[in-house]
């Protein structure tokens, strides 16, 4: 019964390293999104996948690349760490079908020094 | 520019009262919403929704209703229990091709219900 799955729960990079976020789910659902939190802000999306080998842009997808080569994992990188990718990082899978909820990860808090 | 407006970033309610939580929004292409609720280190979990085409639904103590022309939405929760303290997120919900949804997520309201 794990749901979304998504690792390391905390990080602390430092500016300009590189790093995986990773987010796996069990439901195989074929929809999958990264989306970002800043404090006192709402989810902003960052990528979606709506299948395996398909990913698409969100609203702030700049400094972010994300693969989909199977329908359980997306993983998320940074590639050239920077402060302002501090943040928490949700990911979230649904069913394809009208009128489905998103299901959420419990997060990755990202820190960047 | 803010697609989808909590106004109120805080709420306290008494236990056994009715906790309003609002929300306006501004695009008329949003075709479904929702809303979720978050306990901290943890992902936000789906609570409840509403098709554009409907202006109410309940669900045992959760209530949203929808005003399309005045483009509000609101969610009452009746009576109000401290394990309902948490931060409430509406959710606003756009076609966006090739058979896809994306959502446009407010600020949130951190709700607080005093024993």
């Amino acid at each position: 019964n794990a749901g979304v799955t998504q690792t390391p729960k905390f990080r602390i990079l430092k500016i300009g390293q590189s790093m995986t976020l990773q987010c796996a789910q069990d439901m195989n659902h074929n929809y999958m999104y990264w989306y970002r939190q800043d404090p006192g802000m709402g989810l902003k999306l960052i990528y979606y996948s709506v299948g395996a080998g398909i990913t698409d842009k969100g609203e702030v997808p700049n400094g972010y690349n994300v693969s989909r080569s199977t329908t359980e994992d997306f993983p998320l990188r940074l590639e050239l760490a920077a402060p302002s990718q501090t943040s928490v990082y949700f990911c979230a899978s649904t069913r394809q079908g009208s009128n489905q909820p998103q299901h959420f990860g419990d997060g990755t808090r990202l820190s960047i020094l | 520019d803010q697609q989808v407006k909590q106004n109120s970033p805080s709420l306290s309610v008494q236990e056994g009262r009715i906790s309003i939580l609002n929300c306006d929004y501004t695009n008329s292409m949003f075709d479904y919403f929702l809303w979720y609720k978050k306990y901290p280190a943890e992902g936000p979990t789906f609570l409840i929704s509403i098709s554009s085409i409907k202006d109410k639904n309940e669900d045992g103590r959760f209530t949203v209703f929808l005003n399309k022309s005045a483009k509000h939405l609101s969610l009452h929760i009746v009576p109000s229990q401290p394990g309902d303290s948490a931060v409430y997120f509406c959710a606003a919900r756009e076609y966006s091709g090739a058979g896809s949804y994306q959502l446009t997520f407010g600020k949130g309201t951190k709700l607080s219900v005093i024993p």
